[in-house]
């Protein structure tokens, strides 16, 4: 049974400092990962998708490693700001599945304070 | 670009009823996916669907069901609702990558809240 790992749970920081959230996965014959951030009571919001053929990708103040070999990508935000506050959550998908079959971790709730 | 629109965004019904989720995806997007998400479960995939054909399904019962018309709005609908099947319903849509293949990232609406009283 595939499983994505999202450590830690929650996490709580002053704003400024830079962070890195944790996701592993059991699988390592992905076909992608997708990191997304959820605001309470909205939908997920696509922040970065990496290949598995990818090591990383950038999108301003984010960026996102692919370690296939050991089944871990992090999520890196530079600089972090209270309105990075969110729960961020890593899913994966796999050779075999469809577009559609996503396979999440419980996410990371982040607090950047003011 | 309109983004993917849900209706309702709440909903309580009692056990035993039905209940049907609409989802729009974003115009040009022909993959429409839906997941349920609690606090226990966290996010689980239901079912997918592309061209009006399901295309992969997840490991949920039977009175969970979906379709997809022609112009690729989806709905799903659930019979006999059970209290366990309160929960956030979130539709996502995707493009068919240049491949055919999943190199594309989906686009969540803001998901239909669902009680169960």
């Amino acid at each position: 049974k595939q499983e994505v790992t999202q450590i830690p749970a929650a996490l709580s920081v002053p704003e400024g400092e830079n962070l890195v959230l944790n996701c592993s996965f059991t699988d390592s014959a992905i076909y992608n990962l997708q990191w997304f951030r959820q605001d309470p009571g909205k939908g997920l919001t696509s922040l970065l998708l990496i290949q598995s053929s990818q090591r990383e990708q950038t999108s301003g103040r984010l960026n996102a490693s692919l370690d296939k070999s050991s089944g871990r990508s992090t999520l890196y935000i530079a600089a972090s700001q209270p309105g990075d506050s969110a729960t961020y959550l890593c899913a994966v998908s796999y050779y075999g599945g469809s577009q559609g079959n996503l396979i999440f971790g419980k996410g990371t709730k982040l607090s950047v304070k003011p | 670009k309109a983004g993917v629109t849900q209706t309702p965004r709440y909903l309580i019904k009692t056990r035993g009823q039905q209940v049907t989720l609409s989802c729009s995806p974003i115009s040009g997007h022909r993959s429409v996916s839906w997941y349920q998400q609690t606090p226990g479960q966290g996010l689980q995939f239901l079912f997918e669907y592309f061209s009006e054909t399901q295309r992969n399904k997840g490991n949920f019962p039977g009175r969970f069901s979906g379709r997809q018309f022609s112009n690729s709005r989806s709905e799903m609908n659930v019979s006999t609702l059970e209290l366990g099947d309160s929960a956030l319903y979130l539709c996502a849509s995707s493009p068919e990558g240049v491949t055919g293949a999943m190199d594309q990232p989906q686009h969540f609406g803001d998901g239909t809240r669902l009680s169960i009283l």
